[in-house]
């Protein structure tokens, strides 16, 4: 099932950059679509999520957006943080409340 | 803030055994999901419970599992004869309607000896 793809398994950036993670999907179907970042012995922790209507979603730091024509989403951190290192989640659901098909991650390193 | 808990942190059991994973949702919200993540792979979906009943379930969700809300704070998945393949992370989610996202809790170890 590769419905969800995160082609990055890392992503290594220094403190203060902006860190870029990508996501694609193949489904059409899809409505909407999460990032959650997960430490280690964790559960996955929601970070921010946008609707099919908008190109764009934004809150503090992180902006994700959404090329719905490309099939293609992504997660803009600025600027990142060392406490910002973890793995990063794309989800995608066929509306609110439904079942979450989740991509491979990315392990993001933010060096200080 | 509120957030799902989950016991235990880890469970080690032999192959043939049943195990009970318990979930306490939080209090107002509705939709309860399983998850798991096998070491190395990603998180997939297991089932979706809401109203009593579950609402939706994947393949890997067979006549082994099954799911209980036995009171109003619990929501429990039994693997009834556990094998080597059901080693992995579970993940338990509830959901509040209206809201943006699921939320999870830390989940719990499962090691099929």
């Amino acid at each position: 099932d590769q419905q969800v793809k995160q082609n990055s398994p890392s992503l290594s950036v220094q403190e203060g950059r902006i860190s870029i993670l990508n996501c694609d999907y193949t489904n059409s179907m899809f409505d909407y679509f999460l990032w959650y970042k997960k430490y280690p012995a964790e559960g996955p922790t929601f970070l921010i999520s946008i609707s099919s209507i908008k190109d764009k979603n934004e809150d503090g730091r992180f902006t994700v957006f959404l090329n719905k024509s490309a099939k293609h989403l992504s997660l803009h951190i600025v600027p990142s943080q060392p406490g910002d290192s973890a793995v990063y989640f794309c989800a995608a659901s066929w509306g609110y409340g439904n079942k979450l098909v989740f991509g491979a991650g990315t392990i993001l390193r933010v060096k200080s | 803030e509120p957030e799902v808990t989950q016991t235990p942190s880890h469970q080690v059991t032999q192959m043939g055994q049943e195990v009970i994973l318990r979930c306490v949702p939080i209090s107002n919200h509705l939709y309860f999901y399983w998850y798991r993540q096998i070491l190395g792979q990603k998180v997939e979906f297991l089932v979706s419970f809401y109203n009593n009943e579950i609402s939706e379930k994947s393949e890997i969700f067979d006549d082994q599992f099954s799911v209980e809300r036995p009171d109003g704070s619990n929501f429990t998945l039994k693997i009834r004869s556990t094998k080597l393949e059901d080693s992995a992370m579970y993940f338990c989610a509830s959901y509040l309607e209206g809201g943006d996202e699921q939320y999870f809790g830390p989940g719990t170890r499962l090691t099929v000896t």
